[in-house]
């Protein structure tokens, strides 16, 4: 199975800050990744596919990059609407796995 | 549009069975495999499994092998995921999502509390 470590788990940063998230995979996943925002009480909600493509309707302050075992999520500019646990995923062999999540908190 | 709407949420002794249900619309449900994945309280995302709609055959985790059967019906559009045997640790919120690559599409999710 191939592992997924997210850094940090948790992080807390100001409106306005540029905020990164780091995934890693156990083995080469190539660009098959995809971040996930999760908000209280709600189901996951895509932003990125495939390392670094924008889900449509996602604001452009999230970006994502990487490939290979390295991949980070970026958030340019913070929101108070950005508070949430953020998730990575591979999805290039079964079993499909996540990372453990990052939770963002607003100072 | 494309939604996902999961059946209510359960309570369950344990040793008993529990039958989730995933209902499409918007789109043709044949053409695309159904993911089922569960989060206990607190904790991450935890794949069980997936469903091809148009074959009925699917492919579950090892840790579920045994335990856990998906089941389509094309007629209301509708997958199914069903757990026997539950204990305490099955407690969790069981989401379906639908397949296109990454995941663009969530049901609600389904709380399932295993509770003598």
């Amino acid at each position: 199975d191939i592992q997924m470590t997210q850094s940090p788990s948790t992080l807390s940063a100001s409106v306005g800050d540029r905020v990164t998230i780091t995934c890693r995979a156990s083995q080469s996943i190539s660009s098959w990744l995809a971040w996930y925002q999760q908000k209280p009480g709600k189901a996951p909600k895509l932003l990125i596919y495939k390392a670094s493509s924008l889900e449509s309707g996602v604001p452009s302050r999230f970006s994502g990059d990487g490939s290979g075992t390295e991949f980070t999520l970026t958030i340019s500019s913070l929101q108070p609407d950005d508070l949430a646990t953020y998730y990575c995923q591979q999805y290039i062999s079964y079993p499909l796995t996540f990372g453990g999540g990052t939770k963002v908190e607003i100072k | 549009q494309v939604q996902l709407v999961q059946s209510g949420a359960e309570v369950k002794k344990p040793g008993a069975s529990v039958k989730v249900s995933c209902k499409a619309s918007g789109y043709t449900f044949t053409s695309y495999y159904i993911h089922w994945v569960r989060q206990a309280p607190g904790q991450g995302l935890e794949w069980m499994g997936i469903i091809n709609p148009s074959s009925g055959s699917a492919s579950y985790a090892q840790k579920f092998q045994g335990r856990v059967t998906m089941t389509r019906d094309t007629s209301t559009s509708t997958v199914y995921v069903e757990l026997s045997s539950l204990r305490s640790e099955d407690t969790a919120v069981y989401y379906c999502a639908r397949d296109q690559g990454a995941w663009g599409q969530w049901g609600q999710g389904t709380l399932v509390t295993v509770s003598s």
